[in-house]
């Protein structure tokens, strides 16, 4: 089936460490991929996406490269700070069928220390 | 410019009873959605709706009943709450334009069941 799979956290970090979080995917066609974050008590909000091969999603320093040969869509940041503390979510659509769910990892909480 | 808000925010209801969760967004928005997200399961889909008097079952629709008269509402209603529904629901919108395209989130409602 289609499905997402996330890094286990949580992830600590000292503040400008570099920030991987490992996401690959399983799914029939071609997928789009998301990175949602959710900040502390709020709702998740959208990070970045790609929605074809090789594409590469980037905003506010975090980039995240669409692999179709490894099936990955891993999120990197080269110096994190400590407002990046927050969950991180990767997710997928399918490019077929009339909903528009999306698939979800379980989330990697990230904690960055100063 | 409110975007997408839900109500209340917090609940505390007991079992048995029941308890409406609103959610309203202002971009006409023709999808919504309904989660619910629990430490080790993620975000999980409950229900959605693809515009006005369309809904359909998500992964966790037990429980549970939506409507959506009008395409800025969607409320979801749980009919006699169970202590297994304690979490936190979130709502959410999307355009509906393609399958790359961003789901914008409500900061949610933490409901507490005794």
């Amino acid at each position: 089936g289609n499905s997402v799979t996330q890094m286990e956290g949580p992830v600590t970090l000292s503040e400008e460490a570099f920030l991987t979080i490992n996401c690959t995917y399983t799914a029939t066609g071609y997928p789009s991929l998301f990175w949602y974050v959710q900040y502390p008590g709020e709702g998740l909000q959208l990070l970045l996406k790609a929605t074809k091969a090789d594409d590469k999603g980037s905003n506010k320093g975090f980039e995240a490269t669409y692999r179709k040969e490894t099936t990955s869509f891993h999120l990197e940041k080269g110096s994190v700070q400590v407002s990046d503390s927050a969950v991180y979510f990767c997710a997928l659509t399918l490019n077929a069928g009339n909903n528009r769910k999306l698939i979800w990892g379980l989330g990697t909480s990230l904690a960055v220390n100063p | 410019d409110a975007g997408i808000t839900q109500s209340p925010r917090y609940k505390i209801t007991e079992t048995g009873r029941q308890v409406t969760l609103m959610c309203h967004q202002t971009w006409s928005h023709s999808y919504m959605f309904w989660y619910r997200q629990d430490l080790g399961h993620g975000l999980r889909l409950i229900y959605y709706s693809a515009a006005a008097d369309i809904t359909d079952k998500g992964e966790v629709p037990d429980g549970y009943v939506v409507s959506r008269s009008k395409t800025e509402n969607f409320p979801l209603t749980l009919e006699s709450a169970t202590r297994s529904q304690t979490s936190v629901y979130f709502c959410a919108s999307s355009a509906g334009q393609g399958y790359q395209e961003t789901q914008y989130f409500g900061p949610g409602t933490r409901l507490l069941v005794l």
